[in-house]
């Protein structure tokens, strides 16, 4: 079955530490990733996409993330936080057509 | 140019009532696809709709339907709610099979 899993459930950071968070998916067709942002009492936003090319992909608010396809992984890094990077962050997968299959979520905390 | 709009806000239903959330996709969007987000969970894929049709559905019964306009707009209904039909419903829409944009969805409570 297709699924995505996060391996964090509650990070909590203080500011200007790194991040990386851990995604793993069970897919067997062809991969799109995403990492998804959902800031206190906003919508959930796109933080960046791989579809195919350089597995290295940036995207914004200084995030990047690697897909790694030996590891069916696509963690998310960011070098130095900020307070402004509290949010829930979810990976997903593109499973065909555009369904999207999430992961539960990590909830990042980050300390001033 | 507006996002994704959705209504209302926040409901709150009696078990056994039947609910209709709405949406309105991004301008130039095609392709409406439905999300339940329960509380601490990552939001799960009911349907999606284009040309009017139904082209993908989820693991969720059929008391979960929906419609897609002309104008692309989509609606949402569940029939015969449960107490665990409490959670966040999420709208997303794309041009085909593209980016999804999500709006900042209903909040459902079923008492």
């Amino acid at each position: 079955a297709q699924s995505v899993s996060q391996h964090n459930h509650h990070v909590i950071l203080s500011e200007a530490a790194s991040l990386e968070l851990g995604c793993n998916y069970s897919y067997g067709g062809t991969v799109n990733l995403f990492w998804y942002v959902q800031y206190p009492g906003q919508h959930l936003q796109l933080l960046l996409k791989y579809f195919s090319g350089d597995p290295l992909v940036k995207g914004i608010k200084g995030f990047e993330a690697e897909f790694i396809k030996s590891k069916f992984s696509f963690n998310l890094r960011k070098p130095s936080v900020q307070w402004s990077d509290t949010a829930e962050y979810f990976c997903a997968v593109n499973a065909g057509g555009g369904k999207l299959i999430f992961g539960q979520g990590t909830e990042l905390s980050v300390k001033p | 140019d507006a996002g994704v709009t959705q209504s209302p806000t926040h409901l709150i239903k009696t078990r056994g009532q039947q609910v209709t959330l709405r949406c309105s996709p991004k301008s130039g969007h095609d392709t409406v696809s439905w999300y339940q987000q329960a509380l601490g969970q990552g939001p799960q894929f009911i349907f999606q709709y284009y040309e009017e049709e139904e082209r993908q559905r989820g693991n969720f019964p059929d008391r979960f339907s929906g419609h897609q306009y002309p104008n692309y707009s989509s609606e949402l209904n569940v029939n015969a709610l449960l107490l665990g039909d409490s959670a966040l419903y999420l709208c997303a829409s794309s041009f085909h099979d593209t980016e999804a944009f999500f709006g900042q969805g209903t909040r459902l409570t079923v008492v």
